[in-house]
């Protein structure tokens, strides 16, 4: 089916270790972003790509890097990873950046760091 | 700036019960508005949207109506079932920017 596709669906790390998050669609979209989800907090920008060859900072980048490897897929990568980013982790794709259209989502990494 | 405030949770409601989830938001010039709801365990779906003032968004029996004059985005359901569990998100985009997302609203209905 037609979508975005995340991986993997659950991952614990320790602290300090180092891993990618997998994200592709396969909807011709141009747009790309990641979010973590928080209790009480909603969701949370990380990084985006409003179109293949660019990245951009959201809310909360630090501790985060990403790379928009073609128009397909956008991976997350968490360098070091910390317990305070113990969270679910969602990528997201639109056709472009203009704000009329719906995104669509993945259906989420949930990520464990002790 | 932009930011879209929502009412806080849990809602818990009886089988066959009117719901409302209040919507309201800051935006700088002409948002689009959006209700994305996310079942246990699974991303976001996009419920219904409205992309110009007065306009009513409506999808599954819910809908919600655009109120430029209030800010405005309320979402209502008649008659709520018990497969309506879930947790509901209002949402704005500005035309060339991401998407910016209320905190959430939990609800369960009981039968």
């Amino acid at each position: 089916n037609a979508g975005v596709t995340q991986t993997p669906k659950f991952q614990v790390l320790k602290t300090g270790q180092s891993m990618t998050l997998q994200c592709a669609q396969d909807m011709n979209h141009n747009s790309m972003y990641w979010y973590r989800q928080d209790p009480g907090m909603g969701l949370r920008l990380i990084y985006y790509s409003a179109s293949e060859g660019t990245t951009d900072k959201g809310e909360v980048p630090n501790g985060y890097n990403v790379s928009r490897l073609n128009k397909r897929e956008f991976s997350l990568r968490l360098e070091s990873a910390a317990p305070s980013q113990t969270s679910v982790y969602f990528c997201a794709s639109v056709p472009q950046a203009q704000g009329r259209v719906g995104y669509t989502f993945g259906s989420g990494t949930r990520l464990t760091v002790v | 700036g932009n930011s879209v405030t929502q009412m806080e949770g849990p809602v818990t409601l009886s089988e066959e019960a009117f719901l409302t989830i209040n919507c309201t938001y800051t935006a700088t010039g002409y948002p689009s508005l959006f209700w994305y709801v996310q079942y246990p365990g699974e991303g976001l779906q996009l419920l219904l949207k409205a992309t110009k003032a007065d306009d009513k968004g409506s999808n599954k029996g819910f809908e919600a109506t655009y109120r430029k004059e209030t800010t405005s985005f309320h979402l209502e359901k008649g008659s709520v079932q018990v497969s309506d569990s879930a947790v509901y998100f209002c949402a704005l985009s500005v035309p060339g920017n991401q998407f910016y997302f209320g905190t959430g609203t939990s609800l369960t209905v009981i039968p």
